[in-house]
């Protein structure tokens, strides 16, 4: 059964940097598939943040490609996400997925982490 | 890159149908069979219930269907059941979401 672990600070202040971690088990992403970050602000929708496959290509969303860096580590068997320049809007529950074996750009797949609440305020 | 358009909200009693629409633009939504569904219960992770308009993943009920004509693609859920209010979501290709639908069942 693939499951996945998201972990990082919980709280980060304002124009510092996000770092989050998800732990991937039960599958190693060496195998394949494309891998992701999803974010939820408290009370919204989802909004799709980019995702990444073993070989390390990447694919983020436009809106905020500027300040993220999607990265893995097949030895750890985890996959990572730096969100720089945070602002109070950056704060949302952060999830990690499994993506397409293919496609880059396709929608988050079937497993996904239970999700990590990240606060951004001083 | 713009969300897709869901209605807020839709509604049903037990045993009825609903469709839930999403609709996007002819570069994502229209371009490409790569349409998924989301089902979200309150404090949970969402679940993926369709996929590539209309396949469904292993252990999800049949009940649950997916379609698609142009730039809208659709949802339908047949014999509601109180365990199907939740929010959906649909995304397609290039991670566009749509606002999400809230399932009310009467």
């Amino acid at each position: 059964q693939v499951q996945l672990q998201e972990s990082g600070p919980g709280l980060v202040k304002p124009s510092e940097t996000l770092s989050l971690t998800c732990a991937v088990s039960g599958y190693s992403i060496s195998s394949g598939y494309y891998w992701g970050w999803i974010r939820q602000p408290p009370g919204k929708g989802l909004e799709w943040i980019g995702s990444i496959y073993h070989s390390g290509s990447t694919y983020y969303n436009p809106s905020l490609k500027s300040r993220v860096t999607i990265s893995v580590d097949t030895s750890k068997n985890q996959f990572s996400l730096k969100l720089s320049s945070v602002t109070a809007a950056d704060t949302a529950v952060y999830y990690c997925a499994r993506g397409n074996p293919d496609i880059a750009a396709a929608p988050p797949g079937d497993y996904w982490g239970q999700g990590t609440l990240v606060t951004v305020s001083s | 890159q713009s969300a897709l358009t869901q209605p807020a909200s839709v509604s049903g009693s037990p045993g009825q149908s609903i469709t839930i629409s999403c609709t996007g633009a002819s570069s994502d939504v229209g371009s490409y069979n790569l349409v998924s569904w989301y089902q979200q219960h309150p404090g949970k992770a969402p679940k993926l219930m369709i996929y590539e308009v209309s396949k469904r993943p292993s252990g999800v009920s049949n009940r649950f269907s997916g379609s698609k004509s142009g730039n809208t693609a659709s949802l339908t859920i047949s014999g509601l059941q109180a365990e199907d209010e939740a929010d959906y979501y649909c995304c397609s290709y290039a991670g566009v979401f749509g606002g999400g639908t809230k399932l009310t069942v009467l």
